[in-house]
């Protein structure tokens, strides 16, 4: 049971929009800024989105972070078949004095 | 380009201790800015936090793993390293070194998987 919470699945067509949400607490994402991750099969994850909103350099304009009280948001915009990932937000945890992740999403591109 | 890669035995015993070591090339471990990070991956428990290790040699662990965890830096080799002591099958995981900035893991290792069994 991850502390940070993800739906297990999404999916969408080529150039569609997606959102992958993830849920948390005052003491994680309430308080701290989220940073997101994604996963292709048998690689390491790699930065996305780091400090709620901010792409790290090489990061195409289409993927977009925000946050809003406990929750946080991924955006994908103009969706593509290498898209297809596995998808984790991860903030600090005040309170378990951690880094917390979500239990990721797993993304498919129909 | 920084790139970190880790390294060590790819299966451990029961109760023994789990030796891993990242080296980090295109950078130091004395960056100002950056400090360093262990994390792992299983399947049963997805991304697990490990540590925080700081050039200083200072360091921050997950309360759940710090009384089996040790780590150190050497920053004439740019390296640091993770020893977990008592494993057990529930350590069997993916273990990934990174780089952390603000919190945020900026860049990773390609990973290492670590078998615990006799």
């Amino acid at each position: 049971q991850s502390v940070l919470t993800q739906a297990p699945s999404a999916s969408g067509t080529p150039g569609q929009r997606v959102t992958i949400s993830c849920s948390g607490s005052s003491s994680n994402i309430g308080n701290n800024p989220v940073n997101w991750y994604h996963q292709l099969p048998g690689t390491a994850p790699k930065l996305l989105i780091y400090t709620n909103n901010q792409r790290p350099s090489g990061v195409p304009d289409r993927f977009s972070g925000s946050k809003s009280g406990t929750s946080a948001s991924l955006a994908i915009s103009g969706l593509r078949s290498d898209d297809e990932a596995d998808y984790f937000c991860a903030a600090w945890d005040d309170r378990l004095d951690i880094v917390v992740f979500g239990g990721g999403t797993k993304l498919t591109v129909l | 380009q920084v790139q970190l890669q880790e390294s060590g035995p790819g299966l451990v015993k029961p109760s023994e201790t789990l030796s891993l070591t990242c080296t980090v090339s295109g950078g130091s471990v004395s960056s100002g800015s950056y400090y360093w990070s262990w994390i792992r991956q299983s399947p049963g428990k997805g991304l697990e936090w490990i540590a925080f290790i700081y050039s200083s040699g200072s360091t921050n662990f997950n309360p759940s793993l710090k009384s089996r965890v040790t780590t150190s830096i050497d920053t004439s080799k740019s390296q640091f390293s993770l020893k977990l002591s008592a494993v057990s099958a529930a350590d069997t995981a993916v273990y990934y070194c990174a780089r952390a900035y603000s919190n945020a893991l900026d860049m990773w290792g390609q990973g290492t998987m670590v078998t615990v069994s006799s």
